[in-house]
């Protein structure tokens, strides 16, 4: 089965840039998603297809996959940036792929 | 706007099943082109997904469950349903719905959640 992998924890401080990758075999080949859990929320989804940002998502928050890790960046980081991030992959060994999740990253704003 | 609910016991006893609902507001689990999914993150711990619905009955589930996961549909309450039986202390949860588009080999993130409910064996 695929695997992905993500560090446990990323500190920044604020107004700095925060980088949270997510690396797997040949990731680049597929199309990766991430989400942004508060504690106590449900995921949100700030990242679909490798870099496109759904309506309402600041522009501060980017993405980019190639090789073997893909990576969710966030500009001018602000306290209310801490959260979990998780990515996500479809495994399409077949017709109806499996779903995969990075075991998530916590952002912590220092 | 397409919104989840999930409901359901919040306490089940080991060995029991584990039987929870997703309702579908705003949208309709009939329509093609959706994968509806059961996902599940324990105390502390990540996201884990547990399988999905399309087609109004077809189903994927996580191999390392397989054996003990059913998810189905009520068409005519526009609801998806999950039931995980011989349920164990570390089945304890957030259980959350969620739903993702798909085309013919492409695949969109999980753009709507559920809130989540919380499912504890005891």
């Amino acid at each position: 089965s695929y695997v992905l992998t993500q560090p446990p924890s990323v500190s920044v401080a604020p107004g700095q840039t925060a980088t949270i990758t997510c690396g797997g075999k040949n990731i680049g080949y597929k199309g990766v998603h991430w989400y942004q859990q508060k504690p106590r929320q449900a995921p949100v989804l700030v990242v679909y297809d490798d870099s496109d940002r759904p309506s309402g998502i600041p522009e501060r928050i980017s993405a980019s996959n190639s090789g073997n890790t893909a990576a969710l960046s966030i500009t001018r980081v602000e306290a209310g940036d801490e959260a979990d991030y998780y990515c996500q992959v479809w495994d399409t060994t077949s017709d109806h792929p499996y779903v995969v999740f990075g075991g998530g990253t916590k952002l912590t704003v220092l | 706007q397409v919104q989840l609910q999930e409901s359901g016991p919040g306490l089940v006893k080991p060995s029991e099943t584990l039987s929870l609902t997703c309702t579908v507001s705003g949208g309709s689990v009939s329509s093609g082109g959706h994968y509806w999914s059961w996902i599940r993150q324990p105390p502390g711990k990540g996201l884990e997904w547990l399988g999905y619905m399309y087609d109004s009955g077809s189903t994927k589930y996580n191999p390392s469950l397989k054996s003990r996961v059913t998810i189905s549909a009520d068409t005519s309450k526009n609801q998806f349903s999950l039931k995980l039986s011989s349920v164990t202390v570390v089945d304890t949860a957030v259980y959350y719905c969620a739903r993702a588009k798909w085309l013919t080999y492409h695949y969109y993130g999980m753009d709507v959640w559920g809130q989540g409910t919380t499912v504890t064996v005891s």
